[in-house]
């Protein structure tokens, strides 16, 4: 069965410094990796996903992640990290045969910006 | 365009009541998800519809869980004899079904579930 883990429930970073979050998978087929943001009493936003082809994928607000599958991961970074980026973060693969319709998420990555 | 709606917002309700949650999905979705937010269980998938096909309950925590899905559209996820443990943010999502590796699931703002 497929599986997501984060590592870090949270993560601190200056304004202006490098963002790395980190996510390790588990899938017996070809996975489908998505990263979504979730801002404070809001729902799920898209960021970026991985289906086939290039491994470095972009997405919106300057993040980008690359798949790397000897590694088993799909870590998110951006180079400069903004007040508005605070948020958490999940990671996901997309659901297996028959269930592929789902997504099976990550416990999530707080990030903190300070100024 | 307008995205996937979720009312209420919030729901604050006494242990042992019945509450129905409402999701509205982005027109022209026929792919419809409701996943369960909590402190201690993270995101978890409850149930899937797609079309007129039969739903996957497979996520549904208890049989006191129940959704419907009235004409391809607006769908209703109903807990019956709430208990303190149903405390979550419920969210509802939806999608075009015809490719899911391509086609993103697009999540309302969640309604936030108390139980006292």
């Amino acid at each position: 069965a497929q599986s997501v883990t984060q590592l870090g429930s949270h993560v601190s970073v200056s304004e202006g410094a490098l963002v790395l979050l980190r996510c390790n998978y588990s899938s017996s087929v070809p996975p489908y990796l998505f990263w979504y943001v979730q801002y404070p009493n809001q729902g799920l936003q898209l960021l970026l996903k991985y289906t086939t082809g290039a491994t470095l994928v972009k997405g919106i607000n300057g993040f980008e992640a690359e798949f790397k599958k000897s590694e088993t991961s799909f870590h998110l970074t951006k180079p400069s990290a903004h007040m508005s980026d605070a948020a958490e973060y999940f990671c996901a693969v997309r659901g297996e045969m028959d269930s592929s319709y789902k997504l099976i998420f990550g416990s999530g990555t707080r990030l903190l910006v300070r100024p | 365009g307008a995205g996937v709606s979720q009312s209420p917002s919030n729901k604050v309700t006494e242990k042992g009541k019945d509450v129905e949650l409402r999701c509205d999905p982005i027109s022209g979705h026929t792919a419809l998800y409701w996943y369960r937010q909590s402190l201690g269980q993270g995101l978890e998938f409850l149930i899937y519809f797609q079309g007129n096909s039969a739903p996957d309950k497979s996520g549904l925590p208890s049989d006191r869980f129940s959704a419907e899905r009235t004409g391809g559209s607006v769908s209703t996820l109903t807990i019956q004899r709430t208990q303190q443990e149903d405390s979550a943010v419920y969210l509802c999502a939806s999608s075009l079904a015809t490719d899911y590796s391509n086609q993103p699931q697009h999540f309302g703002d969640g309604t936030r579930l108390s139980i006292l």
